[in-house]
């Protein structure tokens, strides 16, 4: 079972829209961080949040806002008038220790494709 | 990607060559990470380190291997490369092994294995 699911391959949607991207994670482990990243089309990959398990209250950063519901394991991230240069693939990300140790690793969804049209 | 650099950025090989893909760092970060993205699987980790010659495998491991002679430097070696190894590379980057440590990532090394 994938530990970190974007159901979501691709969305497209045109500029001023709003658009939510979807991720769902499963984890034993009652201490671990779900992160954001961003890669646009250049290719380098930009952090955008990061979230522990302890705090499920939402976070606004101008057009990004965050939504983690650990009831739900979801940790869904939604741009609000959405532009153009939102255009890019979006990761979402798990971060545990495996066996209780001490080395978290970082475990990344497949990726949603964003595509916001003029 | 201030503070990392990937060398190469792109090569093109033969299968059954060995190549060598270098990271390097200037911000004294104890961890280093080796991932790989392909198309429809995001990115896996192959391997991390965390210290000099301190390393250990990631959910990709097969096929690969590194080594870190020193904190500023991680080499990722394939020993005999094949097709199925063509992919880009990321190397990252964090102050410590705990969760809530940010990794910064390199630009990326693309490789081709014809």
């Amino acid at each position: 079972a994938q530990k970190v699911t974007q159901a979501q391959t691709e969305i497209s949607v045109v500029e001023k829209e709003d658009v939510t991207l979807d991720c769902v994670y499963e984890t034993r482990d009652t201490t671990y961080y779900l992160f954001w990243y961003k890669q646009p089309p250049s290719g380098e990959l930009v952090f955008l949040i990061r979230r522990n398990s302890f705090d499920e209250q939402n976070e606004i950063s101008g057009r990004y806002s965050w939504n983690f519901q650990k009831s739900t394991s979801s940790f869904n991230f939604t741009i609000t008038a959405s532009q153009v240069v939102d255009s890019a693939v979006y990761f979402c990300a798990l971060s545990e220790a495996p066996s209780g140790g001490s080395n978290y690793k970082l475990t990344f969804g497949k990726g949603t494709l964003l595509t916001v049209n003029p | 990607d201030a503070g990392i650099t990937q060398s190469p950025r792109h090569k093109v090989t033969e299968t059954g060559t060995p190549v060598t893909l270098r990271c390097h760092q200037t911000e004294n970060h104890r961890y280093m990470y080796w991932y790989r993205q392909d198309p429809g699987h995001g990115l896996r980790l192959i391997h991390y380190s965390y210290g000099v010659k301190d390393t250990d495998k990631g959910e990709v491991s097969d096929g690969y291997s590194v080594s870190r002679s020193k904190t500023e430097d991680f080499l990722l070696t394939l020993e005999s490369a094949t097709s199925s190894q063509t992919s880009v590379y990321f190397c990252a980057i964090s102050p410590g092994g705990g969760g809530a440590n940010v990794l910064t990532f390199g630009a990326g090394s693309r490789l081709t294995v014809l």
